[in-house]
């Protein structure tokens, strides 16, 4: 069964506006949540994670990310979005117990002048 | 720069060889992870090695081994290589366990392995 999806292969977003990246989980218990984004020819880079406190985690570049229980989701957010921010993002889970963490299959996102 | 270091960034080689990718994690990072990214199959947890035991152990092929040596580093081990076994192989760390509260698993640029 998979843990953590992200329902969009692509999203398209001009300069300057609000952009969003959709997660969801299907896990039981509290997970930990976390957004990675990968850039043309190089690694995976922390954005943020979410592990218990305000559901509103902020982090690197301007992103943030709403941790909502009742709709299972984490979707990644910024308000304006950039040209260098089209890479590609995935959102991943450390389930409950001593588990690796899983990621979903990533979402391109990009940014059009 | 995450501060986690793989080498080699790109290696190609023959159907049948066996090759080794060598991984330094943070300093001070005790757990080490080996993640396979190709195309068809997104981003896949092969093992987790934690203070040089091995912790976890995920989609990884008899074919492929790894370890984690005293001083830390790692090596992912791939043998009788096939040409599906191209991909890109990440290396990652985070300072204990994944389930200690605080931690974050950072990733290192990747070796691109082409099998031809």
């Amino acid at each position: 069964a998979q843990s953590v999806a992200q329902p969009e292969d692509q999203v398209n977003v001009a300069e300057g506006n609000p952009l969003t990246v959709k997660c969801t989980y299907s896990v039981s218990g509290n997970p930990y949540l976390f957004w990675y984004v990968q850039y043309p020819n190089r690694g995976l880079q922390f954005l943020l994670k979410y592990i218990t406190g305000d559901n509103l985690v902020k982090g690197s570049y301007g992103f943030e990310a709403e941790f909502n229980k009742s709709q299972t989701s984490f979707h990644l957010k910024k308000p304006s979005a950039l040209v260098s921010d089209s890479a590609l993002y995935f959102c991943a889970v450390i389930l409950p117990g001593n588990t690796p963490l899983v990621f979903g299959k990533g979402t391109r996102l990009s940014v059009i002048a | 720069d995450s501060g986690v270091t793989q080498t080699p960034k790109h290696l190609i080689t023959a159907t049948g060889q066996r090759v080794t990718l060598r991984c330094s994690p943070r300093s001070g990072d005790l757990s080490v992870y080996w993640y396979q990214q190709s195309l068809d199959q997104g981003l896949q947890f092969l093992i987790q090695y934690y203070n040089g035991e091995e912790r976890a152990k995920g989609n990884i092929l008899e074919r492929f081994s790894a370890q984690q040596f005293p001083d830390l580093h790692s090596e992912l081990n791939l043998s009788s290589l096939e040409l599906g076994d191209s991909a890109l192989y990440f290396c990652a760390s985070s300072a204990a366990g994944q389930r200690a509260a605080g931690n974050t698993i950072y990733f290192g640029e990747g070796s691109w392995l082409t099998v031809v």
